[in-house]
């Protein structure tokens, strides 16, 4: 079955300890995605990556990291969380070969909350 | 980066068609128009895209007026399980940015 995984879906931690989201697609998408989604701000995005080894900035980067070592693979790091980043966060993958209609394929969603 | 704009809220009475609009004065050329929606407590779901002629799928139309500055989301048989927030967002497939700026959406409640 085609998905998006992401691992935990719930997570609460405290402030500046360090986490790491884990995002995953069994599709061989070249293009993965993270979100975060906030009550009456909708879904932003935070960081994209066309293939391995290139990622990009979104609209509200600070304070993550992304890594894409692997074509599967794309973890959302949070070195320092804090209070503003409790969110929902979703990943998204889209399959950018010839023929493909970019359809977004998102995850069932993290729940984060940072105390 | 092109914005949309869609209203906050919608309701339609099952069984019925419903007319999702957005607008997007500011589309250029390369502008794909895409629509999700997000059903209570999942991830978006694709539903439809286009680029300028009216499109058809399983789920919904699209149709995009002559000018591509508004398109509209048909649902022709509203049910409940259609209850979900609504996104209109546009992705440019030639200047090479793959950012998407989803908005708020149109949350629409469909009454039994």
């Amino acid at each position: 079955e085609a998905q998006v995984t992401q691992n935990p879906r719930y997570l609460i931690t405290v402030t500046g300890k360090k986490l790491t989201v884990t995002c995953s697609q069994n599709m061989n998408h070249e293009y993965m995605s993270w979100y975060r989604q906030d009550p009456g701000l909708g879904l932003r995005q935070i960081y994209y990556s066309m293939n391995v080894e290139v990622t990009d900035k979104g609209d509200v980067p600070e304070g993550y990291k992304v890594s894409r070592k692997e074509k599967r693979n794309f973890p959302l790091i949070l070195e320092s969380p804090s209070p503003n980043q409790t969110s929902l966060y979703f990943c998204a993958s889209i399959s950018l070969g010839t023929g493909a209609i970019y359809e977004q394929y998102f995850g069932p969603g993290t729940r984060l909350t940072v105390t | 980066d092109a914005k949309t704009t869609q209203p906050n809220s919608m309701e339609s009475n099952e069984e019925e068609p419903v007319h999702l609009p957005c607008n997007h004065s500011t589309i250029s050329g390369t502008d794909y128009i895409h629509w999700y929606r997000q059903l209570p407590s999942q991830g978006p779901e694709y539903v439809i895209h286009g680029l300028t002629s009216n499109v058809n799928n399983r789920m919904a139309s699209l149709a995009i007026a002559e000018d591509r500055k508004s398109s509209t989301l048909i649902l022709h048989r509203a049910t409940l399980r259609d209850a979900a927030v609504y996104y209109c967002i546009l992705r440019d497939l030639v200047s090479g940015t793959y950012k998407y700026i989803f908005g708020t959406g149109t949350r629409l409640k469909v009454l039994a």
